[in-house]
């Protein structure tokens, strides 16, 4: 097993465009998360899920950002009508039920022109 | 709120020198608290759990609840400690991890 893995590593897009990030967690864990980071911040959560169950979801995530985790394996996470300060790393990341370690991808980033 | 506080943004210390990396955090529990870091190039991954009570890479970090911290300490800084470094807490009953901005410590030769 390489760990999390996330596709793609790089998206540039232009303002308004869709786009689709897809993470692999580390097989067994039941823990798939969401996070977002930008210049100079640490990582900010977006979503959480059990299994397939979204379970948390922050109240920063606007009715364009959409997560889901169908069969409970890999996760895709969506962001429809891209405005510029979309423009982050998002990081995915697994987490085993014990203990709460969270496992992270090397991120995908995103730059929204 | 929760809130997770790294009040350095850049630590510089000469190689040799002893370390302290600040963290303070606002939760009314009792929360599971990490330190992650970030090797350049390299992914964020888990340096210490408190509830481990484990000194990893020489580092070691208390939980203190009256002042509701949990600073990172290592004695002696190496090189190859220069990274950012993430203070990061669970309330508890949730699985929800929140981040502080992170400090980057360089060690100098």
């Amino acid at each position: 097993d390489t760990g999390v893995s996330q596709d793609p590593r790089h998206k540039i897009t232009k303002r308004g465009q869709n786009v689709t990030f897809r993470c692999d967690p580390i097989s067994e864990h039941n823990r798939l998360y969401w996070y977002r980071q930008t210049l100079g911040q640490g990582p900010e959560f977006l979503t959480y899920f059990q299994n397939e169950a979204q379970l948390e979801k922050s109240r920063l995530l606007s009715d364009r950002f959409s997560a889901e985790r169908p069969k409970g394996s890999f996760s895709t996470l969506e962001i429809q009508r891209t405005e510029q300060g979309d423009s982050a790393m998002y990081l995915c990341a697994s987490s085993p039920k014990d203990p709460q370690v969270l496992f992270f991808g090397e991120g995908s980033r995103l730059t929204v022109l | 709120a929760q809130r997770v506080t790294q009040p350095e943004k850049l630590l510089s210390v000469f190689k040799g020198a002893p370390v302290e990396l600040k963290c303070n955090y606002s939760y009314s529990g009792s929360p599971e608290l990490f330190w992650y870091v970030q090797y350049s190039r390299q992914r964020l991954q888990l340096l210490l759990r408190h509830i481990s009570r484990e000194s990893i890479k020489g580092f070691t970090a208390d939980l203190n609840k009256g002042e509701t911290s949990f600073h990172l300490k290592k004695p002696f800084a190496q090189e190859e400690d220069s990274a950012m470094y993430y203070c990061a807490l669970i309330p508890s009953g949730t699985y929800k991890y929140i981040f502080g901005t992170g400090t980057r410590l360089k060690v100098l030769a």
